[in-house]
């Protein structure tokens, strides 16, 4: 399966202020996903990271709030513009590899907390 | 649209004891996948269990077990003679087959006492 590196693990952030989150993988996937944990909630998704193209929001989360960059198949970034602590979260890269083991493999996520 | 349903939001028990955890799942897809994961405390989510629409063959895998029904629309979790280590949130989620991501349930936090 796929290892996901995903940076940084950890951040306390200003209002107002951005943050951009690493996604890197040690193999070429062609899905990589975006997911926001609320604290003591669940996971949604906010984007499918496109390779070459705009990512695909998911309804509520819009590119302006949350730009995505998927330069090549190994790589992506998430932004979180113009923070608010409502944006308090641990942000998770996923991908899905394609074959016999098929499954969805998650970085260790990245913890905000906006202050 | 997809959903998940995780109607237990906390269980606990104590160890040794049985416990089995409840999903599920609503979908118009014909072919979906089916997933198990945990988050403990440190909060990375560890994958346990993939199961495809077209297996309903019901695994076992030393002290966890799935019982998958599609008639129910159904894919629960039990841990047999449970230990503390097990205490975590316990996600279920659902996917069409890899060109979406996953739709997780709310999860159940599972506390196993001494």
């Amino acid at each position: 399966s796929a290892v996901i590196s995903q940076k940084p693990s950890r951040d306390i952030c200003q209002r107002g202020t951005s943050l951009t989150i690493q996604c890197q993988v040690d193999s070429q996937v062609t899905m990589m996903f975006w997911y926001r944990q609320q604290p003591g909630q669940s996971l949604t998704l906010i984007a499918t990271a496109n390779q070459g193209s705009e990512a695909t929001y998911e309804s509520g989360f819009v590119i302006d709030k949350f730009p995505i960059s998927r330069p090549n198949l190994t790589f992506s970034t998430l932004t979180v513009s113009n923070m608010s602590p409502e944006d308090s979260s641990i942000y998770l890269c996923s991908v899905v590899v394609l074959d016999t083991n098929y499954g969805y493999t998650f970085g260790s996520g990245t913890r905000l907390t906006v202050v | 649209a997809q959903k998940v349903t995780q109607a237990q939001t906390e269980i606990s028990v104590v160890e040794k004891e049985d416990v089995t955890l409840d999903c599920v799942y609503e979908t118009r897809d014909t072919t979906y996948y089916l997933f198990w994961y945990k988050q403990p405390p440190s909060g990375e989510l560890v994958f346990l269990i993939r199961r495809n629409s077209f297996d309903e063959q019901n695994e076992i895998s030393g002290r966890y077990s799935w019982n998958f029904q599609k008639s129910t629309s159904s894919f629960n979790f039990t841990i047999t003679a449970s230990q503390v280590v097990d205490s975590a949130v316990y996600f279920c989620a659902l996917g069409g087959g890899g060109a979406d991501g996953l739709t997780f349930g709310k999860g159940t936090h599972l506390i196993i006492q001494p």
